[in-house]
């Protein structure tokens, strides 16, 4: 159980193009959701928190209208790295918290995108 | 956000021996979880720590919460080359039990 999916895994774009990372809860309802970045030997970043059905609530740095996230259903949340330049290319992962059936504190995490910008 | 130290950054031992890692916070912790990330891989929940002075065991690996709950540690017995990995110390906190990543400490065990 509590399984969390990621698509795609890999992608490699051209520079000023959009990328849409999305992040699917396979078994449970995840009431919360969580991005990261990850660049290389270093540890994990959180972006942006996402509850299902509000605005995503941004960690202080990031820019809002440059990662776009949107968490329209109990099961899957999307990340939009618009108009991607390449210091955008980073390790960028999911995490998803089970609220609904409480014990809610641990998050389960997505195998993650690799992000390549050229 | 709660902010943890991790040390040491890089740990290498040879396969057999023991390995520490410790994660010291200057503010009182509600709690702390630990991650093992392999290489190219994504983090994998290990435990959660909750109460004063919690001890807390998994085969070979063993975790502890300070008496303070400002530090916590993870001890691996006798590693072997499937620990090889990153391990990371993350408190959680605030109405969306957010985590705040230490910076982990690489662990390499040479067979």
């Amino acid at each position: 159980g509590a399984v969390v999916s990621q698509h795609p895994s890999r992608v490699i774009c051209k520079s000023g193009t959009s990328v849409k990372i999305e992040c699917r809860s396979l078994d449970f309802q995840a009431t919360t959701m969580f991005w990261y970045r990850q660049f290389p030997k270093q540890s994990l970043m959180l972006m942006a928190t996402s509850n299902e059905g509000s605005k995503a609530t941004y960690e202080q740095g990031v820019e809002k209208d440059k990662f776009l996230i949107n968490h329209a259903s109990l099961t899957l949340s999307t990340l939009t790295v618009t108009s991607a330049h390449p210091e955008d290319s980073s390790f960028y992962i999911c995490s998803a918290r089970d609220g609904v059936r409480g014990g809610g504190e641990t998050q389960y995490f997505g195998p993650g995108t690799r992000l390549l910008v050229l | 956000g709660q902010q943890v130290m991790q040390i040491p950054q890089y740990q290498h031992v040879q396969e057999g021996e023991d390995f520490t890692t410790y994660c010291n916070s200057s503010t009182t912790l509600s709690n702390i979880q630990w991650y093992k990330q392999r290489p190219g891989g994504h983090p994998v929940f290990l435990i959660q720590l909750v109460k004063s002075g919690e001890v807390k065991k998994q085969k070979r690996l063993t975790f502890q919460f300070g008496e303070a709950k400002k530090n916590s540690s993870l001890h691996i017995t006798a590693t072997q080359t499937t620990d090889v990995g990153t391990y990371f110390c993350a408190p959680s906190g605030g109405s969306n039990y957010k985590l705040t990543f230490g910076k982990g400490t690489l662990l390499t065990v040479n067979p």
